[in-house]
């Protein structure tokens, strides 16, 4: 049974820091990988995906990176600002038919001014 | 750009009642999908839906819970007899003509059952 795990679960950096979220997945049978950005009480914002034949995708000043063979991606964030501040959710496309989404719990980010 | 909108935003209902839930996918997506989140816990899968019938449910999706796509636009969630630990934030998604693009979720229902 597939499982996503995301580290660290809470980050608090100052404001111009570049930043790495990470997060593992334990079948390596996967479609694609999708992070998403959800703000307190709120929607789920897609921010990139990443096919499993690619190894990553950028996307302003995010950069996603996919090792499908040992489970991992990582969400590269640069030169944070405190707009950034919310939670990275990480999302794995199921290898089924269906392609449900199978979700690790997150990084709360915090980004001080 | 096209957007999932979800109704209502909050819906507070007494344990025991039905409930339903409206989402309306963006319009040339042909998957659908409704996930919850309980407070404090992951994202989990609860149905997906093509060509007008289920195609995976979870554990989770029991006989209490039905979907429908009533009209071709809108695509609904019904619990019919609500428990306590149905309490959620519910969200609904949808996807292009390949099952594997992007899911886009509507901003979801806070579903509490009192």
């Amino acid at each position: 049974k597939q499982e996503v795990t995301q580290i660290p679960a809470a980050l608090s950096v100052p404001e111009g820091e570049n930043l790495v979220l990470n997060c593992s997945f334990t079948d390596s049978a996967i479609y694609n990988l999708q992070w998403f950005r959800q703000d307190p009480g709120k929607g789920l914002t897609s921010l990139l995906l990443i096919q499993s034949s690619q190894r990553e995708q950028t996307s302003g000043r995010l950069n996603a990176s996919l090792d499908k063979s040992s489970g991992r991606s990582t969400l590269y964030i640069a030169a944070s600002q405190p707009g950034d501040s919310a939670t990275y959710l990480c999302a794995v496309s199921d290898a089924g038919n269906n392609r449900k989404l199978i979700w690790g719990l997150g990084t709360s980010l915090a980004v001080n001014p | 750009e096209p957007e999932v909108t979800q109704t209502p935003s909050h819906q507070v209902t007494q344990m025991g009642q039905e409930v339903i839930l409206r989402c309306v996918p963006i319009s040339n997506h042909l998957y659908f999908y409704w996930y919850r989140q309980i407070l404090g816990q992951k994202v989990e899968f609860l149905v997906s839906f093509y060509n007008n019938e289920i195609s995976e449910k979870s554990e989770i999706f029991d006989d209490q819970f039905s979907v429908e796509r009533p009209d071709g636009s809108n695509f609904t969630l019904k619990i019919r007899s609500t428990k306590l630990e149905d309490s959620a934030m519910y969200f609904c998604a949808s996807s292009g003509r390949v099952s594997t693009d992007t899911q886009y979720f509507g901003p979801g229902t806070r579903l509490t059952v009192l």
